[in-house]
């Protein structure tokens, strides 16, 4: 596609329950990166994957956040039993760049999370 | 946690006029970028200097490293109201590697027509 795509990009839950978001990254792009971003903070970094394989999840917060990327392409966030403090833009990051070489990420729009 | 610090954490100028944001730093780099974040948006980058580079270029923006002070300034020159933004500096490193960026906590910049 043309940009890294995510959906929903605004999600309401009930403090308990589950969500899912998707982010579809540009295609051929190797790396993939989740980011979480409070209001007037910049983006925290939770997650990375090269292809299929997680390589650091060192920034997931609790054991309620899973991310997967089964097939090297399609990722999702899964959020289970959500908290308030849970409330965040997650932003989704794709990059050509392969271990060890540092390049520019390109973000989706984010997908905002309120949790009520 | 945040690596960067940006400062100011809010700037207000006149259009035309020049902005500059700076960006400190606690560990070793081995490169560091700017991004742009509209509001609502997702971030856009805008450059990426090395760790042995002291200063690069591209269009209206000038960006400065200087890694014995671990700091880092970007200067937009001639700004437009379509540069109201805020604007975060991201690093990555220490170790060769660590591909994962790391955020500032990100300077608004607001152009006045």
């Amino acid at each position: 596609g043309a940009g890294v795509s995510q959906s929903p990009r605004y999600k309401v839950a009930k403090r308990g329950q589950d969500v899912a978001l998707r982010c579809d990254p540009i295609s051929g792009h190797v790396s993939l990166f989740w980011y979480q971003q409070a209001l007037g903070q910049g983006p925290e970094f939770l997650t990375y994957f090269q292809n299929e394989a997680q390589l650091d999840k060192s920034g997931l917060p609790s054991d309620r956040f899973f991310a997967e990327r089964p097939e090297g392409s399609v990722s999702t966030l899964k959020i289970q039993r959500t908290q308030q403090e849970d409330s965040a833009v997650y932003l989704c990051a794709s990059s050509l760049m392969r271990r060890g070489v540092t390049g520019e990420l390109f973000f989706g729009e984010g997908s905002r999370l309120t949790v009520l | 946690s945040q690596q960067g610090e940006e400062d100011p954490q809010a700037l207000s100028i006149q259009e035309g006029e020049n902005a500059t944001m700076n960006c400190s730093y606690k560990t070793s780099i081995n490169n560091l970028q700017w991004y742009r974040q509209n509001s609502g948006r997702g971030l856009v980058h805008l450059i990426l200097i090395r760790s042995n580079e002291r200063e690069k270029h591209s269009g209206r923006l000038r960006v400065t490293l200087d890694t014995s002070k671990k700091s880092s300034s970007l200067l937009i020159t001639a700004s437009r109201a379509a540069d109201t933004a805020s604007y975060f500096c991201a690093t990555d490193g220490p170790s060769f590697g660590n591909e994962k960026l790391t955020f500032g906590t990100g300077t608004r910049l607001t152009i006045i027509p």
